[in-house]
């Protein structure tokens, strides 16, 4: 069964510096997709970022970045220059290709201090 | 665009009533709906799976008989929480995907507090 480990349950990060919050998941499956969501204390789900598992490259959104290491299952977030609207919870998750399922990890807390 | 509502926000009932949820897709045809619940400071657990039409596909756990499922159209999706008792106090979210949804991605809802009596 695949899994996602965020080992990370709660992370601290000065205003405008650089946090990197990790992911590892598993599973034998060549095809699927990662995602990184946002869910600010208004506990509404916000996608960050997604990455296809056969593209090398990785994905960027503006501040947001994510290091994909296919053959360590790993897949962790690069949050440059966070703001105080970054504070949130961040699942990482994984979705099959052919199934609609996403698997969310247990998440980690951001805080950022001022 | 990809806004999906739900209503209400917030509900308070007491123990052996039954509470409905309304998920809707406002722009977009949901083919695939997904309703969730997350426990205070816990990650979303997948209860069900709905496809307009069809009954809807139950996570191993999760009671059917307790937690009613309709999705009758391509933008509407219910949860029936039935003979609510405190232990369903929860925070139900659900999401939408399309057929055309890009990588898979699905679209939450804002969530609905659940509070019983």
């Amino acid at each position: 069964a695949q899994t996602v480990t965020q080992s990370q349950p709660e992370m601290s990060v000065q205003e405008a510096e650089t946090v990197t919050l990790s992911c590892t998941y598993d599973t034998s499956e060549s095809d699927y997709y990662l995602f990184w969501y946002k869910q600010p204390p208004s506990r509404q789900m916000i996608l960050v970022i997604r990455q296809e598992a056969y593209k090398q490259q990785n994905a960027t959104e503006n501040r947001f970045s994510v290091n994909f290491q296919k053959a360590a299952k790993s897949f962790s977030l690069k949050i440059s220059d966070s703001q105080l609207g970054d504070a949130a919870m961040y699942f990482c998750a994984y979705n099959m290709n052919r199934d609609d399922k996403i698997i969310f990890g247990k998440g980690t807390r951001l805080h950022i201090l001022p | 665009g990809a806004v999906v509502s739900q209503h209400p926000s917030r509900v308070i009932c007491k123990s052996g009533t039954s509470v409905k949820i309304e998920c809707r897709s406002l722009d977009f045809q949901a083919t695939t709906m997904f309703w969730y619940r997350q426990f205070p400071k816990q990650s979303l657990m997948l209860m069900a799976t709905s496809n307009e039409g069809s009954k809807a596909t139950y996570e191993q756990g999760v009671e059917k008989d307790k937690f009613l499922i309709n999705h009758a159209s391509l933008t509407l999706s219910t949860l029936t929480v039935t003979s609510a008792h405190p232990e369903d106090s929860s925070f139900y979210i659900c999401s939408a995907r399309t057929s055309q949804s890009f990588g898979n991605e699905q679209f939450f809802g804002p969530g609905t507090r659940l509070t019983v009596l």
